[in-house]
């Protein structure tokens, strides 16, 4: 049972490249999150997902896209890449809203 | 709109019991609190959740008082290893929002 897996686990990027980040749970999880995490900082909600085929947006959501095309798998992508984007990003599953929360490793990205 | 305030750090010594405390307002009697722990390089680990008085599991206790303005994680005889980032979440599950607090990094010293 590998909970919430999540690759690559480093990327580093030029400014203006984009990029997809996968998310994998095999646990039937209807929620899934993604998280970004700042040196010293907590964790700032991007999007989220409340089912397959639904995304909604979190609290720092811009200059970020999601998809949802299957229960198990939620995608993050970056069209665009920013320094300001250079983050350690993490992806998360639930049962519902509320409920514990399964994190993945993360994914360090650099944006030179 | 909701906020939570923890310590940004704290200091104790094995076999002490250590208390964090996390502030938030405008939260709504069912709405749950939640404690996460956070090593180095690693995502954050559940560690207890509960949404009054008091919740107790193999690793720590949670309390809420009556006015829900606050909520303490309770890590009795800390070891070594518990040095890590610790979280609160308040999730307002009316309004599908998640407030993480800013983490405590707690140092164990032998």
């Amino acid at each position: 049972n590998a909970g919430v897996t999540q690759t690559p686990k480093f990327r580093v990027l030029k400014t203006g490249q984009s990029m997809t980040l996968l998310c994998a749970q095999d646990m039937n999880h209807e929620y899934m999150y993604w998280y970004r995490q700042d040196p010293g900082m907590g964790l700032r909600l991007i999007h989220y997902s409340v089912g397959e085929g639904t995304t909604a947006k979190g609290e720092v959501p811009d200059g970020y896209n999601v998809s949802r095309l299957k229960k198990q798998n939620f995608l993050l992508g970056l069209e665009s890449a920013a320094p300001s984007q250079t983050s350690v990003y993490f992806c998360a599953s639930s049962y519902v809203v509320g409920d514990i929360q399964y994190f993945g490793a993360g994914t360090r990205l650099s944006v030179l | 709109l909701a906020k939570t305030t923890q310590p940004i750090s704290m200091d104790s010594y094995e076999g002490q019991e250590v208390n964090i405390t996390c502030s938030h307002n405008n939260i709504a009697t069912n709405d749950y609190i939640t404690w996460y722990q956070q090593f180095p390089s690693q995502g954050p680990r559940f560690i207890i959740q509960g949404y009054k008085t008091k919740v107790t599991n193999e690793v720590a206790s949670l309390f809420i008082p009556a006015d829900r303005k606050s909520s303490t994680l309770s890590l009795p005889r800390v070891s070594l290893s518990d040095t890590a980032v610790y979280y609160c979440l308040v999730d307002l599950g009316s309004n599908y929002q998640l407030i993480w607090g800013a983490g405590t990094k707690l140092i164990i010293k032998p």
